[in-house]
């Protein structure tokens, strides 16, 4: 079974520059989270889709993060404009269901963003 | 506030040897409770889940514990290996209702020396 799949690997960035990044989930998966996670620290929720609607986006920095997943199926991320602080890990992950259905999240390698 | 505490936040042990690691929440409504290992730069995997009635689980030279009264979890690695160093991740997974989710720890960073 193929995992979870996300590009690009690395990016780096200027703050103030616009950033995408891209996450196809595990076929059939109904669920999709964002994370972020800062060097050292564990992830934190930004966004939670079920199918194609959003589910919990309250972490989410609204006013430059964006996301989207079109179709229910594959989904991106944008920030616009960047911000130094805006570095780190970020992790899609996808589920069968809903945590509260008792199935696995399963995580892709992720994207680390260096903003400079 | 649904909060997950990890302790150590470091841990150095040789190679053979075990250690425990510990998480404390206070995550409310308890659905599971899964530990995860994430390797550097990879995404974490799960080890383990238990349920509110679970007291114990194991995968391997992995142990888990549950006391769901305290609110306390434990990791328990046996005979470590040198392919054991990575970050070990409580998480908590909750169901309220209509609405659910993930609270993670932060991690205990693990190293085995040879």
């Amino acid at each position: 079974e193929a995992g979870v799949a996300q590009s690009p690997r690395y990016k780096i960035i200027e703050k103030r520059q616009s950033v995408a990044f891209w996450c196809n989930p595990i076929s059939g998966h109904a669920t999709l989270y964002w994370y972020q996670q800062i060097l050292g620290q564990g992830p934190k929720l930004l966004i939670q889709f079920q199918n194609n609607g959003v589910v919990d986006d309250s972490q989410l920095p609204k006013d430059r993060f964006s996301a989207e997943r079109l179709k229910g199926v594959d989904s991106t991320l944008k920030i616009q404009p960047a911000k130094l602080e805006d570095s780190a890990v970020y992790l899609c992950a996808s589920s069968l269901d809903t945590p509260g259905a008792n199935t696995e999240a399963f995580f892709g390698q992720g994207t680390r963003l260096t903003v400079v | 506030k649904n909060q997950v505490e990890q302790s150590p936040q470091s841990l150095i042990i040789l190679e053979g040897k075990n250690c425990t690691l510990q998480c404390n929440y206070t995550v409310s409504p308890f659905s599971n409770l899964r530990w995860y290992k994430q390797d550097t730069g990879r995404g974490p995997v799960s080890l383990t889940i238990m349920t509110f009635s679970e007291n114990t689980k194991s995968n391997g030279r992995y142990t888990a514990t549950l006391d769901a009264d305290t609110k306390q979890s434990s990791l328990h690695i046996t005979a470590s290996q040198l392919s054991d160093s990575a970050s070990y991740i409580c998480v908590v997974e909750w169901f309220n209702g209509g609405a659910d989710g993930l609270t993670f720890g932060k991690g205990t960073h693990l190293i085995i020396q040879p």
